[in-house]
């Protein structure tokens, strides 16, 4: 267990439907990332949060946005959902942004 | 752009042979390399990490080398046993720490 913490565990939806998953960093940790991890794919970085701040973006498709709270835990939220945005999304943490990424369990979103 | 490439993208060994993996990385810049290995349908976990001042880390029966001249660094898994079998990412330090992963490597350890 890393100690950070994802959810749902899992999440069916339909096509055009906006979902929010959370995310909550280990204790301590300033910094959220989000990374996205299609069927049989890599990991694709979406976005990094920084003590409540957006610090880097990646990939991250218009209709995807997240944000990061006063309490650290940060939401993804993906709206106008597609076929193609199936996937496991993964959150991770680290104490700073030179430190090393603990990940959480995911969410495996399917969209029908 | 930030780019990471790694191979083989599958790798079947005998139980006590060794592995291999080897990533190449394009950002001249980046400074931290972390191995991480993931288990279907699980979180990747970090396995060993390598930051650019030092050349070679080894933990156990892990090891992992950098080229910084080259851009190369490698995984090495010594004695292989059957739940060395997963998913190894390798991945690099782009700007504000994000992690630029390589495809990843299927091994598969075969008693």
């Amino acid at each position: 267990d890393s100690g950070v913490t994802q959810t749902p565990k899992h999440l069916i939806t339909a096509t055009g439907q906006r979902v929010t998953l959370r995310c909550s960093p280990r204790s301590g940790d300033l910094s959220v990332y989000w990374y996205q991890q299609s069927l049989d794919q890599g990991l694709q970085f979406l976005i990094q949060y920084y003590n409540g701040e957006e610090r880097a973006k990646g990939n991250i498709l218009e209709r995807f946005s997240a944000q990061q709270f006063p309490d650290l835990h940060s939401e993804l939220n993906l709206s106008s959902l597609e076929l193609g945005d199936s996937a496991l999304y993964f959150c991770a943490s680290s104490v700073n942004v030179y430190n090393e990424q603990f990940f959480g369990p995911g969410t495996r979103l399917t969209v029908l | 752009g930030e780019n990471v490439e790694q191979h083989p993208s599958t790798l079947s060994v005998q139980e006590g042979d060794s592995a291999v993996i080897k990533c190449t990385y394009s950002d001249s810049a980046s400074n931290y390399f972390p191995w991480y290995k993931q288990e279907l349908g699980k979180r990747p976990q970090l396995i060993i990490d390598i930051r650019s001042n030092v050349g070679e880390k080894k933990d156990q029966r892990i090891a992992v080398t950098l080229n910084k001249t080259a851009k190369h660094f490698s995984l090495h898994i010594t004695e292989t046993q059957p739940e060395d079998s997963a998913v190894y990412f390798c991945a690099a330090k782009g700007g504000y720490n994000k992690l630029i992963f390589g495809a990843g490597t299927r091994l598969a350890v075969h008693p």
